[in-house]
């Protein structure tokens, strides 16, 4: 399977605290895109990295991409209650489709 | 701009019944993919429609089909309904090319099969 797997499946931390979720796969990639979900609604695209890309902020989120170890980390800085939710990670392969992990769920406390 | 808009939002059916799902795209975007959501196999990819042809396929039975219309509107139909296929049933739309890029999810359509 060329799914990314995300590691840990959950994750439970204070608000202020940095949050970070590890993403492995097993393909080449073109690119590798974390993906937001508040439970039981649609998806909200957080960030693309392309395989030729190493690292890549956006606000507080912070992405790297390690191609020879196969894997990504998405690091939230300063996380906040309203960050409470599940994250994926979805590598987009030379088949031209996304293939995503089971996700981390991510509970921020007040 | 409008996003990915999902009619409906619910469904509720039986063994045996047939459904179609209906997903309006942003407006430009040629792209409309199809996952399904479960609590066990979580996201999979169905399939994705770019100017109206069938671009790419997953590992679905043939009950599972779809197609897109000029508009770039889409639709997709589960036939013979079976307990295992109540899900969240999402898509999403972008402008396409080599669909490499973001893509934009709709909220999903719920549908609990009984």
């Amino acid at each position: 399977s060329q799914q990314g797997e995300e590691d840990p499946q959950a994750l439970s931390i204070q608000e202020g605290e940095n949050a970070t979720m590890n993403c492995s796969y097993k393909t080449s990639i073109n690119n590798l895109q974390w993906y937001r979900q508040n439970s039981g609604r649609g998806l909200v695209h957080l960030i693309l990295i392309r395989s030729n890309e190493r690292e890549k902020h956006s606000g507080r989120l912070r992405v790297t991409l390690d191609t020879s170890k196969k894997s990504s980390s998405l690091l939230i800085t300063a996380s906040r209650a309203a960050d409470t939710a599940s994250y994926f990670c979805a590598t987009y392969s030379t088949l031209g489709r996304l293939y995503f992990g089971r996700g981390t769920q991510l509970t921020v406390w007040p | 701009k409008a996003g990915v808009t999902q009619t409906p939002r619910y469904l509720i059916k039986t063994r045996g019944q047939q459904v179609t799902l209906s997903c309006s795209p942003i407006s430009g975007h040629r792209s409309v993919s199809w996952y399904q959501q479960t609590p066990g196999q979580g996201l999979q990819f169905l399939f994705e429609y770019f100017s109206e042809t069938q671009r790419n396929k997953g590992n679905f039975p043939g009950r599972f089909s779809g197609r897109q219309f000029s508009n770039s509107r889409s639709e997709m139909n589960v036939s013979t309904l079976e307990l295992g296929d109540s899900a969240l049933y999402l898509c999403a739309s972008s402008l396409g090319g080599t669909g490499a890029g973001e893509q934009f999810f709709g909220p999903g359509t719920r549908l609990t099969v009984l």
